[in-house]
């Protein structure tokens, strides 16, 4: 149990299909990420969001969507994906604004995209 | 550009010995470093962290240890056990950088029996 929890584990897609992982952290942090890990790379930051504004946006492509309605849940909306949209995508939380930011990781949401 | 580097992508320990993972960093502004541990199809976990302030830290059997002057750090697990095979990424923050994450590339340590 991480505090971090995120669903489905498993999604597969066709690239015209709608979707989107859930996450929900038990932690009080006012901090929420989006990660996405691919084969033999570094996970990479896509989304933050700050006391529930979007904070950081590393230049990801507009078919992934992200919402987050309070401090404790963070949606990832999908849309026409690409086979190479594949990965694991992990959510975390942290609480800013104190000395180091630890973050916290859900489990991640395998997608595979067909 | 990388700025947090693991360059051994895995290590074969013996079970009961030390294993040392090694991680460098190029931005000196970064101030907090973390070490996390990943099993296949689980999210990374933390293990332990340091402020730039200190230049050890002890928890059980993990102790990170940081030498700012090389911008280097790395990670001692004393006696290795074979629960401790996993990937272990390393990521620096800083407050500058508003303590967003960068993560290295990873190191898969095997600890045998």
């Amino acid at each position: 149990e991480t505090g971090v929890t995120q669903t489905p584990r498993h999604l597969v897609m066709g690239m015209t299909n709608k979707k989107s992982l859930k996450c929900e952290q038990h932690l009080g942090h006012n901090a929420m990420y989006w990660y996405k890990q691919s084969a033999k790379k570094p996970l990479e930051l896509m989304f933050v969001y700050s006391l529930e504004e979007r904070v950081e946006n590393n230049s990801v492509p507009s078919r992934f969507s992200p919402e987050c309605p309070n401090s404790s849940h963070l949606f990832l909306h999908l849309h026409t994906l690409q086979p190479e949209d594949s990965a694991l995508y992990l959510c975390a939380s942290s609480q800013q604004g104190i000395p180091g930011n630890t973050i916290y990781f859900g489990e991640g949401s395998w997608l595979t995209v067909v | 550009d990388q700025q947090v580097k693991q360059n051994s992508p895995s290590l074969s320990v013996q079970e009961g010995r030390i294993s040392i993972l090694n991680c460098d960093y190029t931005n000196s502004m970064f101030d907090y470093f973390l070490w996390y541990k990943k099993y296949p199809a689980e999210g990374p976990t933390f293990l332990i962290s340091i402020s730039s302030i200190k230049d050890k830290n002890e928890d059980g059997r993990f102790t990170v240890f940081l030498n700012k002057s090389a911008k280097h750090l790395s990670l001692h697990i004393v006696p290795s056990q074979p629960g401790d095979s996993a990937v272990y990424f390393c990521a620096a923050s800083s407050i500058q950088g508003a303590q967003k994450l960068v993560f290295g590339q990873g190191t898969r340590l095997t600890i045998n029996p």
